[in-house]
Formats: structure tokens, C-alpha cells, sequence
């Protein structure tokens, strides 16, 4: 079945400093990746919609010099997390869609985000 | 403005009865919708889709059903088993075409042995 590799899952850094979060699809391409974040006990909230060779769409709130997505590959999008404050700490997932609806969307594992 | 709505945050369900998830929507253009099962620090699974074409999909121990008229659906898991036990999202899509997945705040479903 599909697979979708998120690095790493778990990062704590300093306030100020950028983390990097890899979303890499193992055994398919995918044109299109999805970055998610979510507070505990609260719903998944898409962030950007990461397109290959273009840049990304964010979502409205979403501040897109903060949060830097890259897509360069059809199996690679990276989001990084520009001069991380706490309030950035989170869960941050990444998706991809293989094929036709019927196949949903596949998601990496997460990556837990906490900035001290 | 929450247009996918889980409105029981939790429920418990014995082992081996039915599990029924249930999942409102308010907007009318969304066409497909999803189900995933999420544990802690992990990335949601998918469970099983339908599209708005069609009122029911059946996958093994899950059955999705789909109201148009009333905007809900429901995902239902029989029997019911300890590892089920996680947390559901309900989403939906396809929003003029997009892509985008709109998530319920979810509904922790423990079965107990």
C-alpha cells in the first residue's frame, strides 16, 4: 500500500532557531502534498497544499514566511519552521493522495513539534 | 465556522457490539468523505471513503453511511473490538474540486474487553 515517511518524529529546539520536517512518499508520486497541524484534542487543520515545482498554497492565517514548504520532488516536501517560538509547538502531519479518490489520502506519522 | 462537526467526543462501546460514529457537515458542495483512525503521536489511517453518490460503502467490519439530506454520516464498526479502540475523524472534500480535506475534532471510541 501506499506509504507516506515523516522526519522526524520528534524535535525539540530552541526558541528562535528553524526545524526542517521531511515528508518523503515511498512507493508512489505525489504531485500534491497536504502539511497539517494539530493542538491536542482538537481537529487536524490544513495548513498549505505543497505542489511540485510551484509554490505552495496556505491557507488563510497561515503566516507563509514562517512556515517555508518546499516540494522539489514528487516524493519529497519539506516544511520548515522558520525562528520557532513556543506557541509553534505542535503536531504537524503531512498526506499525500495516491491515485483516485477511492484510495483516501495517505498520512506520514506526524512529527511533534516542541520549542522551548 | 466548524463545517465538519463530531459532536460526541467520546464513546464506549463493549466488545463485540456495534460501534455507530456519527459526523455532520453543514456545507452542501463537499462530494466525498472520509474516515480515519488516529493513535496518540501517530498520523491518521484511512478506514473507508464514499462519495456523494452513493448512501452507503461497506469495507469488512466498517459500513459508512451517508445522508444527503440531513448533511450526516455515520461510520459503523461491527463487531466491535479492543483494537479499535482510537480516536475517528471524520473529513470531507471536494469542495468545488479541491483536493483540501476539512477534519471533524474527532471521537475517541474505547472498547472495553
Amino acid at each position: 500500500g501506499a506509504v507516506v515517511s515523516q522526519h522526524p518524529s520528534r524535535v525539540i529546539c530552541k526558541s528562535g532557531t528553524s526545524v526542517k520536517i521531511e515528508c518523503r512518499s515511498l512507493d508512489f508520486q505525489a504531485t500534491t502534498m497536504f502539511w497539517y497541524r494539530q493542538f491536542p484534542k482538537q481537529s487536524l487543520m490544513l495548513m498549505a497544499t505543497s505542489n511540485e515545482g510551484s509554490k505552495a498554497t496556505y491557507e488563510q492565517g497561515v503566516e507563509k514566511d514562517k512556515f517555508l514548504i518546499n516540494h522539489a520532488s514528487l516524493t519529497l516536501s519539506t516544511l520548515t519552521v522558520t525562528s520557532a517560538h513556543p506557541e509553534d509547538s505542535s503536531f504537524y502531519i503531512c498526506s499525500a493522495r495516491r491515485g483516485s479518490w477511492h484510495y483516501g489520502y495517505t498520512f506520514g506519522s506526524g512529527t511533534r513539534l516542541t520549542v522551548v | 465556522d466548524q463545517q465538519v462537526k463530531q459532536n460526541s467526543p467520546s464513546l464506549s462501546v463493549q466488545e463485540g457490539r456495534i460501534s455507530i460514529l456519527n459526523c455532520d457537515y453543514t456545507n452542501s458542495m463537499f462530494d466525498y468523505f472520509l474516515w480515519y483512525k488516529k493513535y496518540p503521536a501517530e498520523g491518521p489511517t484511512f478506514l473507508i471513503s464514499i462519495s456523494s453518490i452513493k448512501d452507503k460503502n461497506e469495507d469488512g467490519r466498517f459500513t459508512v453511511f451517508l445522508n444527503k439530506s440531513a448533511k450526516h454520516l455515520s461510520l459503523h464498526i461491527v463487531p466491535s473490538q479492543p483494537g479499535d479502540s482510537a480516536v475517528y475523524f471524520c473529513a470531507a472534500s471536494g469542495e468545488g474540486g479541491s483536493e483540501k480535506l476539512v477534519f471533524g475534532k474527532g471521537t475517541k471510541l474505547t472498547v472495553n474487553p
